[in-house]
C-alpha cells in the first residue's frame, strides 16, 4: 500500500557506470519529481514532470535524464556516474487542482547512491 | 536574499516546552505554503499546509503573514518524538515547482 515507492533503496557503483532508479506512485497524482539531498541535507529539485511537460532545473547535468513511461512512473537515468553524484535521491508526487488548491507532495523512501 | 530562509538551529528544548520556528520567503506572489518534517535518514513527510487564516492540528499551529512574507510553526507540549528537521516549503500560483528551505533542526530532550 506504499503511496510512492522507489527501487533500489541502496545503490553502490563505480565511477563511469550508468544506473537507473525507478519510482512509482499509486496516488493518481499528475505531477512527479526527482530531488537530490546531499551530505549537507539540502533538498534540491532536479526535475518536475507533469502531463508530459518536463521542467528541468538548469543546474542539473545532462548526464541525468528522467523517463516517464506513464503517469504513475518517473524513472531517473544517470550516465557516467561521478563521485559528486553520491547522495540520497527522492522521488515525490503531487496533485494540483485549480479549484481546490495544492495538497503538498508525497515522497518516496529515497535511494542512497554511493559512487566509488 | 535566498528564496526561502530558515534558522538552521538546532533548537534544543526540554519535553513539554513550546517552540516556534519562522520561515521567510522572498517571492511575494507565493501562493501555497507547507511545513514538512524529516527524520534522520528518512524522507520528508508533509506535516501541514499553511492557510491564510492560520490553522491548527493538535499541538501544531501554522500561521502565514503575507505582509511580512513569513510563515511560522508553533509546537506546544513538545514530545521526544518531535525531534526532527522541519522544512518550510513555498510555491507560486500555478507553479509545479516548490522551493524548500534548508530546514530547522529540533531536538527535544527529557
Amino acid at each position: 500500500d506504499t503511496a510512492v515507492s522507489q527501487t533500489p533503496k541502496y545503490l553502490v557503483t563505480q565511477m563511469g557506470n550508468d544506473k537507473s532508479i525507478k519510482c512509482e506512485q499509486n496516488l493518481g497524482h499528475d505531477t512527479m519529481y526527482w530531488y537530490k539531498q546531499d551530505s549537507k541535507k539540502f533538498l534540491k529539485i532536479m526535475f518536475s514532470y507533469n502531463n508530459k511537460e518536463l521542467i528541468i532545473n538548469e543546474t542539473v547535468p545532462n548526464r541525468f535524464s528522467p523517463k516517464s513511461p506513464d503517469k504513475a512512473h518517473l524513472n531517473l537515468h544517470i550516465n557516467s556516474l561521478e563521485l559528486g553524484d553520491s547522495a540520497v535521491y527522492f522521488c515525490a508526487s503531487s496533485q494540483y487542482n485549480s479549484g481546490t488548491g495544492d495538497y503538498g507532495q508525497y515522497f518516496g523512501p529515497g535511494t542512497r547512491l554511493t559512487v566509488t | 536574499r535566498k528564496e526561502v530562509e530558515q534558522d538552521p538551529g538546532p533548537f534544543n528544548v526540554p519535553e513539554g516546552a513550546t517552540v516556534a520556528f519562522n520561515c521567510t520567503y522572498s517571492n511575494s506572489a507565493s501562493q501555497s505554503f507547507f511545513w514538512y518534517r524529516q527524520d534522520c535518514r528518512k524522507e520528508p513527510k508533509l506535516l501541514m499546509s499553511v492557510y491564510s487564516s492560520g490553522n491548527e492540528d493538535g499541538r501544531f499551529t501554522a500561521q502565514l503573514n503575507r505582509a511580512s512574507q513569513y510563515i511560522s510553526l508553533l509546537i506546544r507540549d513538545s514530545k521526544l518524538s518531535d525531534s526532527a528537521t522541519y522544512l518550510c516549503v513555498v510555491k507560486g500560483r500555478g507553479s509545479y515547482i516548490p522551493t524548500f528551505g534548508r530546514g530547522t533542526s529540533l531536538i527535544v530532550h527529557p
